[in-house]
C-alpha cells in the first residue's frame, strides 16, 4: 500500500531565510503525482505545488520549488525568502492512479512556523 | 466561483444523534472525497466516488456513510455520532488523471 511520511512535525525559519520540508513516499506504480499542499490557520487547502512523477524535472512555483528524487521516493519542499504569511501547516500528498481509482494520500503534516 | 462549498461549518451533536454533512462542487468533477483531519494523522480518507451513482468505502469507512445522487453533490453521514467521530471533516474534488484536489472549507464537528 502507498504511504506518505513527514518526518518533521514541527519547523520554524527566520523571515527571508530558507527552509526545506521533508517528504518520503512508498509506492510500486511508476506513474503517479505529487502535491505540496498549505494549510494556514483559516483551515483552507492551498495547492502549492505539483510534480508529475515521469518528468525529471523539479516542479517551482515562485518562491516554492521542489527536489523530487524517483528513485528514492522523496519530494522536498523548499521555500527560500519565507515570509511571515507562509506560516502553515504543510501538507505532501500523493496521488495514486492505479485502475482508475484516483485517490490522494496525505502525510501528517509539518507545521512551519516563520518568525519576524 | 464557488468552487467546493461544504455545509456547515461548524456543529455540535450529542453521542448518538445523526446528521448529514453536505458537498457541493461546481466544476463539474468527476471524483469527490470525504476525508478527515485529525491532530498529528494528517488527512485520512473516508469514502469516496468516482462518478455520480458510485461510492466507495476508503481508509477510515467505519461509522460513516455517504451518498452521490447527483454529480455535484456528495454527501457523508453519521447514523450514530461518537466521540471518536469529533473532527474536522474536509470534502475535496478532482476532475481526473493528473489533476489536484480542490477542498472545501472544512466542517469541525464536535461530539460530546
Amino acid at each position: 500500500a502507498q504511504t506518505v511520511t513527514q518526518s518533521q512535525p514541527e519547523m520554524s525559519v527566520q523571515e527571508a531565510e530558507t527552509v526545506t520540508l521533508s517528504c518520503t513516499y512508498d509506492t510500486s506504480e511508476n506513474n503517479y503525482y505529487l502535491f505540496w499542499y498549505k494549510q494556514p490557520p483559516s483551515r483552507q487547502m492551498i495547492l502549492v505545488i505539483r510534480q508529475e512523477a515521469y518528468k525529471q524535472q523539479n516542479a517551482t512555483e515562485n518562491r516554492f520549488s521542489v527536489n523530487f528524487q524517483k528513485a528514492a521516493k522523496s519530494f522536498s519542499l523548499k521555500i527560500s525568502d519565507s515570509q511571515l504569511g507562509d506560516t502553515a501547516m504543510y501538507f505532501c500528498a500523493y496521488k495514486m492512479t492505479t485502475s482508475g481509482t484516483y485517490k490522494y494520500i496525505f502525510g501528517t503534516g509539518t507545521r512551519l512556523k516563520v518568525l519576524a | 466561483n464557488a468552487g467546493v462549498t461544504q455545509t456547515p461549518k461548524f456543529r455540535v451533536l450529542k453521542t448518538g444523534q445523526s446528521m448529514t454533512l453536505l458537498c457541493a462542487q461546481d466544476m463539474n468533477h468527476e471524483y469527490m472525497y470525504w476525508y478527515r483531519q485529525d491532530p498529528g494523522m494528517g488527512l485520512r480518507l473516508i469514502h469516496y466516488s468516482v462518478g455520480e451513482g458510485t461510492t466507495a468505502k476508503g481508509e477510515v469507512p467505519d461509522g460513516y456513510n455517504v451518498s452521490r445522487l447527483k454529480k455535484q453533490n456528495f454527501l457523508l453521514g453519521l447514523e450514530s455520532a461518537a466521540p471518536s467521530q469529533t473532527s474536522v471533516y474536509f470534502c475535496a474534488s478532482s476532475y481526473g488523471r493528473n489533476t489536484e484536489a480542490f477542498f472545501g472549507q472544512g466542517t469541525r464537528l464536535t461530539v460530546v
